[in-house]
């Protein structure tokens, strides 16, 4: 079946321009979470959604990042004027409820700031 | 917070030997124990993990062994293949089921 996907897959901006960066998770999934990846590092969580609502948010390092989940299915994260240390891959992953149950990533969009 | 350590940063092997990769944890807490798999240009696989209740895990040439005592869990690859080609990380998971990964293990397999 279709697994998560993410897009666009690779996104370059200028520096104090804003992105949206769109997850479709797995049909059926109501938990959601946006983690990035610096090279060389992890991912590093985000923001996690369990349906429409952000449960846990605490991932986010300042206010020019923002997600939403409107319909508890898609997920944008949205970034501020964004800043070169913005640049990473930005990877998205939905499991079913609740926490014991598998992460599935997605392909990531990498975000490239100029 | 949480952390999660994570060695060898690099991993070169030859086809047909072991791997194994280390890690430990903070949280004396925490319970589950997934093992990821990315390839280049993909998003992390989750190809083994192991919960609390148990020390060990098999699945053919991969297997996972936990000591709680210690807070340290390892992933051992069996007869590696060039395809097991990858970066690994481990993770632990928080309070909200987000996964705390460590920084990864770039596993090299020569033929």
């Amino acid at each position: 079946g279709a697994g998560v996907s993410q897009t666009p897959s690779n996104k370059v901006t200028e520096k104090g321009k804003y992105v949206e960066l769109r997850c479709d998770p797995i049909s059926g999934h109501t938990a959601l979470y946006w983690y990035r990846q610096s090279l060389g590092q992890g991912p590093e969580f985000l923001i996690y959604f369990q349906g429409t609502g952000a449960a846990d948010d605490s991932g986010l390092p300042n206010d020019r990042f923002f997600a939403v989940r409107p319909e508890g299915s898609v997920s944008t994260l949205k970034i501020q004027r964004t800043e070169r240390g913005d640049s990473a891959v930005y990877l998205c992953a939905s499991s079913l409820a609740g926490p014991n149950n598998e992460q599935f990533f997605g392909p990531g969009t990498r975000l490239t700031v100029l | 917070g949480e952390n999660v350590e994570q060695h060898p940063s690099t991993l070169s092997v030859q086809e047909g030997d072991s791997a194994v990769i280390k890690c430990t944890y903070s949280d004396s807490a925490s319970n589950y124990f997934p093992w990821y798999k990315q390839e280049l240009g993909k998003g992390p696989q989750l190809i083994i993990d192991i919960r609390s209740n148990v020390g060990e895990k098999k699945d053919q040439r991969i297997a996972v062994t936990l000591n709680k005592t210690a807070k340290h869990f390892s992933l051992h690859i069996t007869e590696t293949q060039p395809e097991d080609s990858a970066v690994y990380f481990c993770a632990d998971r928080g309070s909200q089921g987000n996964l705390i990964f460590g920084k990864g293990t770039k596993l090299s397999v020569k033929p």
